[in-house]
């Protein structure tokens, strides 16, 4: 069984383009979620998808941030435009409705310039 | 609000001694706790994890964790080390009031001394 795939695995841009981070979440887990993790800090939670629903999306910083779920498959998180503090690694992870454990993907690591 | 704390950023113990990683949480009830590790170039993977039950929980790896109600805690163990087991160790906590949103710690970082 396929895990949890992220693509890209690192970006680097610079200040004021756009990147779009994508998620794979494991075939049938409803459960989807954005973390990012900034300079060896905690892992800090963003959002949660139910299916193709925010369900929560209190930790999103800002309105540069832009995370979809089409057809409660795969997601993207957009960041536009990119700011130096948006450095950091963009975790996803998935889980099957209600267990509470995650299954985490590699991450994506980006780099503002 | 909710958190968790690790406070040792950095241990380093030699290959073959034991381990034990703290965590403390700060939440009104009992919350669902883990420990995540990730090694170098990987994702999270899940440890282990509590949810009720037995205050001790195995997991994988052969690692342990306690669950102390008194001391808010959820320490993770180890009795003998291997040089494969450096990597970064998060606890965490899931805030399941609110849509199981699961809330990490900083992270530990572990160095195995040959």
């Amino acid at each position: 069984e396929a895990g949890v795939t992220q693509f890209p695995s690192h970006s680097v841009i610079e200040k004021g383009q756009t990147v779009t981070l994508r998620c794979d979440p494991i075939s049938g887990h409803d459960n989807l979620y954005w973390y990012r993790r900034v300079m060896g800090k905690e892992i800090k939670f963003l959002l949660h998808f139910v299916k193709e629903s925010k369900q929560d999306e209190s930790g999103m910083p800002n309105n540069r941030f832009l995370a979809e779920r089409t057809g409660g498959t795969y997601s993207t998180l957009k960041v536009q435009p990119a700011e130096l503090e948006d450095s950091g690694v963009y975790f996803c992870a998935s889980s099957p409705s209600g267990t509470g454990e995650l299954f985490f993907g590699e991450g994506s690591r980006l780099t503002v310039l | 609000a909710q958190s968790v704390t690790q406070p040792d950023i950095h241990i380093t113990v030699s290959e073959g001694a034991s381990l034990e990683l703290r965590c403390n949480y700060s939440y009104g009830a009992t919350p669902y706790l883990f420990w995540y590790v990730q090694s170098p170039g990987q994702g999270l993977q899940l440890l282990l994890k509590y949810f009720s039950g037995d205050t001790l929980v195995q997991g994988i790896k052969g690692f342990e964790a306690e669950f102390k109600r008194s001391q808010s805690s959820f320490n993770l163990r180890k009795p003998s080390v291997h040089w494969s087991d450096a990597a970064e160790y998060f606890c965490a906590v899931d805030d399941y009031s609110s849509a199981s949103k699961i809330i990490f710690g900083s992270g530990t970082r572990l160095s195995i001394r040959p």
